[in-house]
């Protein structure tokens, strides 16, 4: 069965840094998703950026990347010039290509930007 | 309205009460989900429903029963619950996730928390 780890229950950054959200997952796929989801208090989970396991270029979205390590099963999620806005649970995700829509998630890190 | 909406956004219910939850989506999917998400756990997928068809139901106890008239629609109907069944329930919607092709992303709805005394 796959399993999702985030090591760091909650984190802190001041704005305009950088911060390192971690994620370990174990599998024995080799096609597969990963995920970073993000939970602002009290309102919707949303997709932050997604990685396709047969891709080894990093994926990136604005201020968002991700550093992919396969073969490690590390999925780690950098976040540029935090925002306040930004303040949030974010939490990790796999999902098996072979499965129907199944998320597996970790359980998240909160993340809090300092002003 | 736009988006997943689910009504309604909080439920107080004794253990012995029988309510239901409504997931509606808006965006012409046609995969519907059910997690729950408890403190200090992960979020755990309870049931998927493609083409208004159950594909997928994780060992979830009979006293949670999904029903699923259309598309756009997804109920929770819930009976006899415990107190550890007290968390936040989301929904999510997809296009069809068929097996081996792609991925289309959920979206989630902002959930309804559930409190059973």
């Amino acid at each position: 069965a796959q399993t999702v780890t985030q090591s760091q229950p909650e984190m802190s950054v001041q704005e305009a840094e950088t911060v390192t959200l971690s994620c370990t997952y174990d599998t024995s796929e080799n096609n597969y998703y990963l995920f970073w989801y993000k939970q602002p208090p009290s309102r919707q989970m949303i997709l932050v950026i997604r990685q396709e396991a047969y891709k080894q270029q990093n994926a990136t979205e604005n201020r968002f990347s991700v550093n992919f390590q396969k073969a490690a099963k590390s999925f780690s999620l950098k976040i540029s010039d935090s925002q306040l806005g930004d303040t949030a649970m974010y939490f990790c995700a796999f999902m098996g290509v072979g499965s129907q829509g199944n998320l597996i998630f970790g359980k998240g890190t909160k993340l809090s930007v300092k002003p | 309205e736009t988006g997943v909406t689910q009504t309604p956004r909080h439920l107080v219910m004794g253990m012995t009460n029988k309510k239901s939850l409504k997931c509606e989506q808006h965006l012409g999917h046609n995969a519907m989900y059910w997690y729950k998400q408890s403190a200090k756990k992960p979020l755990e997928l309870m049931f998927v429903y493609s083409l208004e068809e159950r594909v997928e139901n994780n060992s979830v106890p009979s006293r949670f029963s999904p029903e699923c008239p259309n598309s756009s629609h997804l109920f929770l109907h819930l009976h006899t619950l415990q107190p550890e069944d007290s968390a936040l329930y989301l929904c999510a919607s997809s296009q069809d996730q068929l097996a081996g092709v792609g991925y289309n992303e959920q979206f989630f709805g902002p959930g309804t928390r559930l409190t059973v005394l």
